[in-house]
């Protein structure tokens, strides 16, 4: 069983297009996260939901938009997609807030926006 | 300046060898230092984990802080090709917020 599952696994798009990455988790964890890696591989934080809540809304386009039905998912959509965009999303949950020496991550959706 | 800095690399060693992975950092109130192994088109998972100063050890790795001079460092013993993979340190504390502070990630490639 998958701890942390994203769907799609790849994403091509056209710019200007409108797409959304899924996720769940069935770990039980409270946090949930969005990461995106950069060509150069450095993970920088997104966001966080802890339970439903937006925790951490770090700064990014406004055309991102996370949404956490319940706490075993969070979803991430992107408006208006830009050649910029094009990186490797990981979500990534723990038990609580921080993540501390329990964080795990999905397999990540590689999006590629041409 | 970045919170965390590590040597992107890559580094290429033989299989074997020892292998010797740092991270410098700059805040002072981190307490946890994580390293995450990342195979390629896969994501990171967790290796092992430090608190605060001292030495660590798993099988053939070994993590090691320093806080005193902000660097820490993974020790992998007797390298295999298998240990081919990005790895990133990662570090969190009270004033950090809820996420980790991860650094750029060292390639390292062991040639069989």
């Amino acid at each position: 069983d998958t701890a942390v599952s994203q769907t799609p696994k790849y994403l091509v798009t056209q710019m200007g297009n409108d797409k959304s990455i899924k996720c769940e988790q069935n770990l039980g964890h409270d946090t949930m996260y969005w990461y995106k890696q950069d060509s150069k591989k450095f993970l920088k934080i997104m966001f966080s939901y802890n339970n439903k809540e937006l925790i951490i809304n770090e700064t990014v386009p406004n055309r991102f938009s996370p949404k956490s039905p319940d706490k075993a998912h969070l979803n991430l959509h992107i408006n208006s997609l830009e050649l910029g965009d094009s990186a490797v999303y990981f979500c990534a949950s723990s038990l609580r807030p921080g993540g501390v020496t329990e964080a795990f991550f999905g397999q990540g959706t590689r999006l590629t926006v041409v | 300046q970045k919170e965390v800095e590590q040597d992107p690399g890559p580094l290429s060693v033989p299989e074997g060898a020892i292998v010797s992975l740092n991270c410098t950092y700059s805040n002072s109130a981190f307490q946890y230092f994580m390293w995450y192994r990342q195979y390629s088109r896969k994501g990171p998972e967790l290796l092992m984990y430090t608190y605060s100063s001292g030495n660590k050890e798993d099988g053939r790795f070994t993590a090691q802080v320093d806080k005193s001079s902000k660097y820490i460092s993974l020790f992998i013993r007797d390298s295999q090709p298998s240990d081919s993979a990005t790895y990133l340190c990662a570090m969190w504390g009270r004033n950090s917020g809820y996420a980790l502070n991860f650094g750029k990630g060292t390639s390292l490639l062991v040639t069989p």
